[in-house]
């Protein structure tokens, strides 16, 4: 069965890194877009980025472009979120999802989710 | 505030119907891009419930469906059930933000 396991997350402190990674299994990973979508305690979903099945296309949400880096290794069946200069805003569960079909397509699949904390 | 704007809250009581309304505008879901849903019950990840405007993925029951006019979607949910109380997101594409959407989410009570 698809399965979608992030890791990475922690306590951070503002203007520091960290490198978010999602391990996928049961499916041909290869095969499939990717997304991150985040979480703000107690708040609604919101898009962070996305990348095409072979990584050649990537694609940010406003307000994380130019801080943020998706990429994957299909040879490792991995999905990693590179975040930088972090915020306190940044705090949030991150999810990765599959996308189902077409670029645009539904997020069917969806991890557990890894919670960042921006704190000093 | 969302692009795609929903009502905070819903509610109803076992066995009524109730829907979700998800409005946008004409570079989103007037455009003519696909409107999905999703479900979050409490505590979990978001969960895949309505895909392309009106398509259940296996698995979902068929008291959930939806639907899509102009530029507003909508969710809706018959025979409603205790474990349906959670909360719910539309999302879509909007072409003059280059962006994925989601709604604001609604949080269904169940009464």
């Amino acid at each position: 069965q698809v399965q979608l396991v992030e890791s990475g997350g922690g306590v951070v402190q503002p203007g520091r890194s960290l490198r978010l990674s999602c391990a996928a299994s049961g499916f041909t990973f290869s095969g499939y877009g990717m997304h991150w979508v985040r979480q703000a305690p107690g708040k609604g979903l919101e898009w962070v980025a996305a990348i095409r099945y072979d990584g050649n296309n990537k694609y940010y949400a406003d307000s994380v472009k130019g801080r943020f880096t998706i990429s994957r290794d299909n040879s490792k069946n991995t999905l990693y979120l590179q975040m930088n200069s972090l915020r306190a805003e940044d705090t949030a569960v991150y999810y990765c999802a599959r996308v189902g079909g077409a670029n645009l397509g539904p997020l069917d699949y969806w991890g557990q989710g890894t919670l960042v904390t921006v704190s000093s | 505030q969302s692009v795609l704007t929903q009502p905070p809250s819903v509610s109803g009581a076992p066995g009524q119907r109730v829907t979700i309304s998800c409005t946008g505008s004409s570079s989103n879901i007037g455009a003519g891009y696909d409107v999905h849903w999703y479900q979050q019950l409490p505590g979990t990840a978001p969960k895949l419930l309505i895909y392309g405007n009106n398509n259940r993925p296996s698995g979902v029951p068929d008291r959930f469906s939806g639907s899509k006019s102009g530029t507003s979607a909508s969710l809706a949910i018959s025979g409603l059930q205790a474990e349906d109380e959670a909360d719910y997101y539309c999302q879509s594409y909007d072409s003059s933000l280059s962006d994925i959407l989601f709604g604001g989410g609604t949080k269904l009570t169940v009464l």
